[in-house]
């Protein structure tokens, strides 16, 4: 059974770097593709981006100059890093495996890692 | 960008039909992908393609797509089916987009 689970410090300054980890079991990176998603306190669900096992990236345009996703595959871990954060980052992150590059569905998630950005 | 819109609520009386619609432009043409999400859990898959259900999906979770709308169809709504409800499309320029999301009260 897949499971993915998010972990990362709770609190990040503003003007700071958010760096978040996916662990990854029951799975093989090579397969799928693999995403990160967030939710504002009170809002909808957001796309931040995906990685491939090789290397390949695609972001969300509203975030793509602060975002960075990578992945070690001898750790079964991908990584998100979000530069220069603010107020408006303050989320719950989620991670999900995406079916594919385009066109498709995010199943499963992980269980979400409550990120808030605040001195 | 594209944009996908749905009603910010619906309620439903336990056993009746709940009908959470999605707008977008020209969405007929795209696959539309639907997530329940609820309190304090992370969401779940419950349409992809437009019609298919995930293995272990109930069979009162069904979904349609034509014109400029989706339309996720809860049959014989109970209880334990109360959450937000989004949906989500591949757009060739915006990427991976989820519409604003509806609240599902079971009354």
């Amino acid at each position: 059974q897949v499971q993915l689970l998010e972990s990362g410090p709770g609190l990040v300054k503003p003007s700071e770097t958010l760096s978040l980890t996916c662990a990854l079991s029951g799975d093989s990176f090579r397969s799928y593709y693999w995403s990160w998603i967030r939710q504002p306190p009170g809002k909808g669900l957001q796309w931040i981006g995906y990685i491939y096992y090789s290397g390949d990236t695609s972001y969300n345009p509203s975030l793509e100059s602060r975002v960075t996703i990578s992945v070690d595959t001898s750790k079964n871990q991908f990584s998100l890093k979000m530069t220069s954060v603010t107020a408006a980052d303050t989320a719950v992150y989620y991670c999900a495996r995406l079916g594919g590059r385009s066109d498709s569905w995010f199943d499963p998630w992980g269980q979400g890692i409550l990120v808030n950005v605040s001195s | 960008s594209y944009e996908l819109t749905q009603p910010p609520s619906v309620s439903v009386s336990p056993g009746q039909t709940a009908t959470i619609t999605c707008s977008g432009d020209k969405l007929e043409k795209k696959y539309a992908y639907w997530y329940q999400h609820k309190p304090g859990q992370s969401p779940v898959l419950v349409v992809y393609q437009d019609t298919k259900r995930p293995s272990g999906i109930p069979e009162r979770f069904s979904g349609s797509n034509s014109g400029n709308t989706a339309t996720l169809t809860i049959s014989g709504t109970q209880a334990l089916d109360e959450a937000d409800y989004y949906c989500q499309v591949w757009d060739s320029s915006t990427l991976y987009v989820f519409g604003t999301g509806t609240r599902v009260t079971v009354l």
